[in-house]
């Protein structure tokens, strides 16, 4: 079945850092992709998405390009600030027609100024 | 646009009693609603599908009688946990998602406590 494998946390960088969060993922068909982040006691923000192959979601100087030759999709942000600190969870919705997700097991990331 | 709301935003309960949980869309019909849960540190597990007017689609696992999802409008589900054990202390998310749309809009979440 259809699976995402993301990179163990948690992380911890320093204010300015350059952060990458691996996400790789398995689908049957054409899956579109998400990165979510969710703050200490709320519930899940999206962060940005991609719905094709070549696609690059972008939002609040984070980046992640859908890459199908190499099945991934890689979290980047250029320079971190002390309130990206939270957990950061890839997603794909397997579009086959129950539109479910399937989470990655999430990568909490912690920021220090 | 697209905000999803639930109620409470948390709950302590005792021993055996039962738990009502709201999710509303706001400013949209959902015509599918989902359900999570998620313990401490991990990712959310997919307790339910419902769609508008029909009955839940629970993940294996996930005790249907234990966990009473109504999906009685485009706009509202409810999750009641029914004598609820300490064990079903979670946090529950619910998701809604349009007609053949291919994301979900996710709830700010219900702490639970049972005692």
């Amino acid at each position: 079945g259809d699976s995402v494998t993301q990179m163990e946390g948690p992380v911890t960088l320093s204010e300015e850092a350059f952060l990458t969060i691996n996400c790789t993922y398995t689908a049957t068909g054409y899956p579109s992709l998400f990165w979510y982040v969710q703050y200490p006691g709320e519930g899940l923000q999206l962060l940005l998405k991609a719905t094709k192959a070549d696609d690059k979601g972008s939002n609040k100087g984070f980046e992640a390009t859908y890459r199908k030759e190499t099945t991934s999709f890689h979290l980047e942000k250029g320079s971190v600030q002390v309130s990206d600190s939270a957990v950061y969870f890839c997603a794909l919705s397997d579009g086959g027609g129950t539109y479910k997700y399937i989470f990655g097991t999430g990568t909490r990331l912690k920021v220090l100024a | 646009g697209a905000v999803v709301s639930q109620h409470p935003s948390w709950v302590i309960c005792k021993s055996g009693t039962s738990v009502k949980i709201e999710c509303r869309s706001l400013d949209f019909q959902a015509t599918t609603m989902f359900w999570y849960r998620q313990f401490p540190k991990q990712s959310l597990m997919l307790m339910a599908t419902s769609n508008e007017g029909s009955k839940a689609t629970y993940e294996q696992g996930v005790e249907k009688d234990k966990f009473l999802i109504n999906h009685a409008s485009l706009t509202l589900s409810t999750l009641t946990v029914t004598s609820a054990h300490p064990e079903d202390s979670s946090f529950y998310i619910c998701s809604a998602s349009l007609l053949r749309a291919n994301e979900q809009f996710f709830g700010p979440g219900t702490r639970l406590t049972v005692l």
